[in-house]
């Protein structure tokens, strides 16, 4: 089955300061590739996705980047704020099937 | 209106006993889930059902017992807890269409503490 691996597992950022968070896949048959971003006692919530037939996604702060060739995707946060404080995962799923695979999750910490 | 709910939110018990938690989805979604997330924030997959059938299973002991009456509800149950069962519990349902499946909605969760 489908490996994610993330990295890395904690980040602290000063506030207005970029993050970065990267995936790697191992199914090459993967093609959708969601983030989520849990808050401390929350549910997870999506974020943003991006399908395996672009590269790059942006939606306001934050963007994703998807290299297929290398099976890697990053999440991009850029002009961090203290409520960007969350675990964020990565995920792969291939066509057609129901599972979705999470990566090990990052703990983003904002500082003021 | 909550999209996704999911009972009891806290579930406090002893080894050994069974206990259940419900999940309910009012979005009209074909596909529900039950995810594993244990004390290091890992979130592992245990069973999906695609209109009440079983689609995945994943290693799981058979202790735990998906059912599902209609594709709105998935309940989970588990006999003769153990330590290691200890963990919080979502439920998450998504839509397919066609050959995409669509985003997971997750409830809040169910924290299971075995004692």
């Amino acid at each position: 089955g489908e490996n994610v691996e993330q990295h890395p597992s904690t980040l602290s950022v000063q506030e207005g300061d970029s993050a970065v968070i990267k995936c790697t896949y191992s199914d090459s048959a993967s093609n959708y590739f969601p983030w989520y971003k849990q808050e401390l006692g929350k549910r997870p919530q999506l974020i943003i996705d991006i399908r395996s037939n672009v590269g790059e996604k942006k939606d306001q702060r934050i963007a994703v980047t998807l290299n297929k060739t290398a099976k890697h995707f990053s999440l991009h946060i850029t002009e961090t704020q203290p409520e960007d404080s969350a675990v964020y995962f990565c995920a792969a799923r291939a066509t057609g099937a129901n599972n979705l695979f999470f990566g090990t999750g990052t703990r983003l910490t904002v500082i003021p | 209106d909550t999209a996704v709910s999911q009972t009891p939110k806290y579930l406090v018990t002893q080894m050994g006993n069974d206990k259940s938690i419900k999940c309910e989805q009012n979005l009209g979604h074909d596909t529900m889930y039950w995810y594993k997330q244990d004390s290091k924030k890992f979130l592992k997959i245990m069973f999906s059902y695609n209109n009440k059938e079983l689609i995945i299973n994943e290693t799981v002991p058979n202790r735990f017992s998906p059912k599902s009456p209609d594709k709105a509800h998935l309940n989970l149950h588990i006999n003769s807890l153990e330590l290691g069962d200890s963990a919080v519990y979502f439920c998450a349902s998504s839509q397919a269409s066609g050959s995409l499946t669509g985003e997971l909605f997750f409830g809040e969760g169910s924290r299971l503490t075995v004692l």
